[in-house]
């Protein structure tokens, strides 16, 4: 079946500093990619998104890139702050569908 | 506004009790999903509502039941609950079927002894 594999599970960064989380997955036929932030006992909220037809996609101190040849995506999150601290999850479409498939999730702790 | 609510907040039941999850969203959205999470394992597909009067399952659907009530409401079932179906839920939807945000709402834990 179709598979999400994020790395790493769980990311230290001091204040300031920037934070990558990297996610790769199977379905050469997925064309969405959205990011979601989830603090302790909250839900999932979306933080960014991208689509196939676009390399880079950037919103303020968050950034994703696509590389649909390797399958893989990535966040970028920089001049990171104690609030960024949660988990963030990966996700991708399958084919053109509203069918998720969920990377297993990254806890980023920011310390000030 | 309130986006997408679900009831009950939290719920514990016994092995082999059933009970129903309530979802409902009041942004007109077409598709409506639900999940569930566990330590360690991100969001998993239960069922899915890609347009109202339809439903398909998703990723983990075995040990539960959906109904599309109206383009609002989508309710999980657990006919019969076992440990294993302990986690949270959570519901979401979205204005379209692909390539479209999906809101969620905030979510049920559950523990089933």
């Amino acid at each position: 079946g179709e598979n999400v594999e994020q790395h790493p599970s769980t990311l230290s960064v001091q204040e300031g500093d920037s934070a990558v989380i990297k996610c790769t997955y199977s379905d050469s036929a997925s064309n969405y990619f959205p990011w979601y932030k989830q603090e302790l006992g909250k839900r999932p909220q979306l933080i960014i998104d991208i689509r196939s037809n676009v390399g880079e996609k950037k919103d303020q101190r968050i950034a994703v890139t696509l590389n649909k040849t390797a399958k893989h995506f990535s966040l970028h999150i920089t001049e990171t702050q104690p609030e960024d601290s949660a988990v963030y999850f990966c996700a991708a479409s399958i084919g053109n569908t509203g069918k998720l498939i969920f990377g297993q999730g990254t806890t980023l702790q920011v310390k000030p | 506004n309130a986006g997408v609510t679900q009831t009950p907040k939290f719920q514990v039941l016994k092995t082999g009790q059933s009970m129903t999850l309530q979802c409902a969203q009041d942004m007109n959205h077409n598709s409506m999903y639900w999940y569930r999470q566990d330590p360690g394992m991100g969001l998993r597909l239960i069922y899915y509502s890609a347009s109202e009067g339809t439903t398909d399952k998703g990723e983990v659907p075995n040990g539960y039941n959906v109904s599309r009530l109206n383009k609002r409401e989508f309710s999980l079932r657990l006919e019969s609950a076992a440990p294993s179906q302990t986690s949270v839920y959570f519901c979401a939807s979205s204005e379209a079927w692909s390539g479209e945000t999906q809101y969620f709402g905030p979510g049920t834990r559950l523990l089933v002894l």
